[in-house]
């Protein structure tokens, strides 16, 4: 069975700077997708950036970016220049490729408090 | 707007009631998810369902059951509430890995808060 652990509960950062948030996974599988998910305190859970584990370049959307080591499984998220509404759980999540079910393994998720 | 539509946002039951939670997708998704979200403990899944009618147990099954009988819609049922299964509920779809395509993850709804007494 697959793993995600998320090592920090909560973080916070100054608006405008940059934070990183942890993320590692266990697996035997080669070919999977790992996702960082974004739920602000009105609970809507969003999908703040992809990667493709055969893919050796790291996924990029906007001010988020994600730097990606497969050898030490390990998936973090940066974040540049904070916002307010960055504010919110982010949750690290890891999928293999099971027939068509895709299910998506989420470890315990990272508060993130952005301080105005 | 596609969307996945929980609903109820609150939900206050007594123990031992029987509680359905709905959701509905309009994507025409083959994947359905029952997910709880507790601090602390992320979010496990609890059924699944890659089809009409098809359902498969998650991590945590014990006290809950599914139902599918149209693609769109997919529930679950507590067949007798109990305080521990006090939690957030959230419903998640996604589509189906015969499309040939993978690893979009999944589209959430807002959730349920369900409360038992």
């Amino acid at each position: 069975a697959q793993t995600v652990t998320q090592s920090q509960p909560e973080m916070s950062v100054q608006e405008a700077e940059t934070v990183t948030l942890s993320c590692t996974y266990d697996t035997s599988e080669s070919n999977y997708y790992l996702f960082w998910y974004k739920q602000p305190p009105s609970r809507q859970m969003i999908l703040v950036i992809r990667q493709e584990a055969y893919k050796q370049q790291n996924a990029t959307e906007n001010r988020f970016s994600v730097n990606f080591q497969k050898a030490a499984k390990s998936f973090s998220l940066k974040i540049s220049d904070s916002q307010l509404g960055d504010t919110a759980m982010y949750f690290c999540a890891f999928m293999k490729r099971t027939g068509g079910y895709q299910k998506v393994t989420f470890g315990t998720g990272t508060k993130l408090q952005v301080i105005p | 707007d596609v969307k996945v539509t929980q609903s109820s946002r609150y939900l206050v039951k007594r123990t031992g009631e029987k509680v359905f939670l709905e959701c509905v997708q309009d994507m025409d998704h083959e994947n359905m998810f029952w997910y709880r979200q507790d601090p602390g403990l992320g979010l496990r899944l609890i059924y699944f369902s890659y089809d009409v009618k098809m359902k498969e147990k998650g991590d945590i099954p014990e006290g809950y059951s599914v139902s599918r009988e149209k693609k769109e819609r997919f529930s679950l049922i507590l067949e007798s509430a109990s305080t521990n299964q006090t939690s957030m509920y959230l419903c998640a779809s996604s589509m189906g890995g015969d499309r040939g395509v993978f690893g979009y993850g999944y589209t959430f709804g807002s959730g349920t808060r369900l409360t038992v007494v």
